[in-house]
């Protein structure tokens, strides 16, 4: 069974700077995929980013990246130019590659970022 | 497009009492699930339906049964609502995207369950 752990609990950042959230995961999965969902308060889940474990680079949505560490089972994501809108549990999930169970997430525990005006 | 729909919003039982969930999605998506999510604990799976005609079980299935009514839809039924059954739950889908990635899971806007 995978797990996958969120070690920061709650974060806060002043607007327009950077900050970084942790995810690491276990697993004994060659092929897998990383996500990281929002959470803002309307409780819509939304997809951030994701990784595919397969590739080396690390990928980037406008002011969202990661960090794919897959030897340190690492994978922390990191808003530039924090805006208020950022405001939202973020949640790291990991989803092992399968062609008959469906696409299975699981879910770390969340890491609640506030951003300050 | 709609997306995935999840009815009711809000629903307040009585312990002991029964109720449905129901989830339906437009994107011809195959698999669909379910979850909840509690404070402190992130989401977990209840139950999942890989495609049309199969259901499994989660991580957390216990007190809780499901109905792939057919692609579109899936639904969770609680037969003796609990107390530790309050909690809020999405019902999510995926599909094939087109691309090589990985496909993505698509949420309901959740539905929050409290039982007294």
């Amino acid at each position: 069974a995978q797990t996958v752990t969120q070690s920061q609990p709650e974060m806060s950042v002043q607007e327009a700077e950077t900050v970084t959230l942790s995810c690491t995961y276990d697993t004994s999965e060659n092929n897998y995929y990383l996500f990281w969902y929002k959470q803002p308060p309307s409780r819509q889940m939304i997809l951030v980013i994701r990784q595919e474990a397969y590739k080396q680079q690390n990928a980037t949505e406008n002011r969202f990246s990661v960090n794919f560490q897959k030897a340190a089972k690492s994978f922390s994501l990191k808003i530039s130019d924090s805006q208020l809108g950022d405001t939202a549990m973020y949640f790291c999930a990991f989803m092992k590659l399968s062609w008959s169970s469906g696409d299975k997430l699981t879910f770390g525990t969340g890491t609640r970022l506030a951003v300050r005006p | 497009n709609a997306g995935v729909t999840q009815t009711p919003k809000f629903q307040v039982l009585k312990t002991g009492q029964s109720m449905t969930l129901q989830c339906a999605q437009d994107m011809n998506h195959n698999s669909m699930y379910w979850y909840r999510q509690d404070p402190g604990m992130g989401l977990r799976l209840i139950y999942y339906s890989a495609s049309e005609g199969t259901t499994d079980k989660g991580e957390v299935p216990n007190g809780y049964n499901v109905s792939r009514l057919n692609k579109r839809e899936f639904s969770l039924r609680l037969e003796s609502a609990a107390p530790s059954q309050t909690s809020v739950y999405f019902c999510a889908s995926s599909g094939w995207t087109g691309d090589s990635g990985a496909n993505v899971l698509t949420f309901g806007a959740g539905s929050r369950l409290t039982v007294l």
